[in-house]
């Protein structure tokens, strides 16, 4: 398909283990972004790359939490050393640029740190 | 520090009705306002995207408008059908990059 993937979708981890997350964007698309939901509240921003650059890292949480996107198209999010309050839906976006374009989402990889 | 409020948090409506979401902003130095819907356990479904220079935007019975000045935004949405179910959530760029997230008002369309 031509949208937004995710993998894996589920992922059921032990506290105290790495887990990486994976985002492909749809084709073209230079920006992209990473967003967590927990459950019962909404969405947070993460982190954004414009190309293979992050010019904005504010949300990530922990320095347990990084992320890189190589050849302006897959990203990966790493988690190290999980705890539960990692738990969540992890959502990745692309737009076809930076700034005002209109976001796309792709399906979320749900984490659960046991 | 960019504020965005929804709503109500819930609605529940008869099959048919129209209805309207509210979204709010603290600040109306917005890039543009763009609404979703989300199903249970999925990801988001982008509805609707305003620029700050546009007053509204249209697609097939879902109507979107913006006051940047008041920092207000609404979806209308005419003769609801059960399939509208879902959460439906508002969000603000006003940086040219991260998206800011209201609640979001859980939406019920009684058939």
């Amino acid at each position: 398909g031509a949208g937004v993937s995710q993998s894996p979708s589920n992922k059921v981890t032990e506290k105290g283990k790495d887990v990486e997350l994976r985002c492909d964007p749809i084709s073209g698309h230079t920006a992209l972004y990473w967003y967590r939901q927990r459950l019962g509240q909404g969405l947070e921003f993460l982190i954004y790359f414009q190309g293979n650059s992050a010019p904005d890292k504010s949300g990530l949480p922990s320095d347990r939490f990084s992320a890189e996107r190589t050849g302006e198209s897959v990203s990966t999010l790493t988690i190290q050393r999980t705890q539960q309050e990692d738990s969540a839906v992890y959502l990745c976006a692309s737009s076809g640029s930076r700034g005002a374009n209109e976001q796309f989402f792709g399906p979320g990889t749900r984490l659960t740190v046991l | 520090k960019q504020e965005v409020t929804q709503i109500p948090a819930a609605l529940s409506v008869p099959e048919g009705e129209n209805l309207v979401l509210n979204c709010s902003f603290t600040d109306s130095a917005i890039y543009n306002l763009q609404w979703f819907r989300q199903d249970p356990g999925k990801g988001l479904t982008s509805l609707l995207l305003i620029q700050s220079s546009q007053r509204e935007q249209t697609s097939g019975r879902l109507n979107a408008s913006l006051d940047k000045s008041s920092g207000r935004s609404t979806l209308y949405i005419a003769a609801s059908q059960p399939g509208d179910s879902a959460t439906y959530l508002c969000a603000v760029n006003n940086q040219g990059g991260k998206l800011i997230f209201g609640q979001g008002t859980e939406l019920s369309v009684k058939p």
